[in-house]
């Protein structure tokens, strides 16, 4: 079965600042898509964003962007000019295709502060 | 985007009785929908996937008989928590994935069970 991994428990940045948050993930297969969702306190789940294994160009979505390094199997979290709103747990995701669940990784906790 | 509602929100109930948890998409049909448990500042674990008009299929650890699911419909599919104990209170949350391939898969508000 594929691993998500999340090794940063906690992290902590300033509102406009920037913050990357990791993930790396194993798998045997070539074909997967990966996302990060975030859960604020409201524990609703959130898209932020998601990334097609067979594409090479890094998703991007307004000041949220991954950095896709296949051959690593990584797949972070860039979070530009963070926002108060921002605060919340964010999980990394893997999935293959229809009918299979999301695996996910343990979860960062982030805090932006003022 | 789809939407998925899961209710009840919150529930209490005495230890010994079972509670029934719904989890529906509104505005698309799912072959498939997933439901996870998470424990609190822990990441969420997928208990079963819910097919329609089939057996749930249940994960390693997970009790069949105490956790039934039952997917009747494309559009609906129920979790029961029997003779639920105050070590099955936890946060339920149901997920479902229209369409093929990596289209997103969308959540529910979650159900938090309390069992006294």
């Amino acid at each position: 079965a594929q691993t998500v991994t999340q090794s940063q428990p906690e992290m902590s940045v300033q509102e406009a600042e920037t913050v990357t948050l990791s993930c790396t993930y194993d798998t045997s297969e070539n074909n997967y898509y990966l996302f990060w969702y975030k859960q604020p306190p409201s524990r609703q789940m959130i898209l932020v964003i998601r990334q097609e294994a067979y594409k090479q160009q890094n998703a991007t979505e307004n000041r949220f962007s991954v950095n896709f390094q296949k051959a690593a199997k990584s797949f972070s979290l860039k979070i530009s000019d963070s926002q108060l709103g921002d605060t919340a747990m964010y999980f990394c995701a893997f999935t293959y295709t229809t009918g299979y669940a999301l695996n996910f990784g343990k979860g960062t906790s982030l805090l932006v502060t003022p | 985007g789809a939407v998925v509602s899961q209710h009840p929100s919150r529930v209490i109930c005495k230890s010994g009785t079972s509670v029934k948890i719904e989890c529906r998409s509104l505005d698309f049909q799912a072959t498939t929908m997933f439901w996870y448990r998470q424990f609190p500042k822990q990441s969420l674990m997928l208990m079963a996937t819910s097919n329609e008009g089939s057996k749930a299929t249940y994960e390693q650890g997970v009790e069949k008989d105490k956790f039934l699911i039952n997917h009747a419909s494309l559009t609906l599919s129920t979790l029961t928590v029997t003779s639920a104990h105050p070590e099955d209170s936890s946060f339920y949350i149901c997920s479902a994935r229209p369409g093929t391939g990596g289209t997103e898969a969308f959540f529910g508000q979650g159900t938090r069970l309390t069992v006294v």
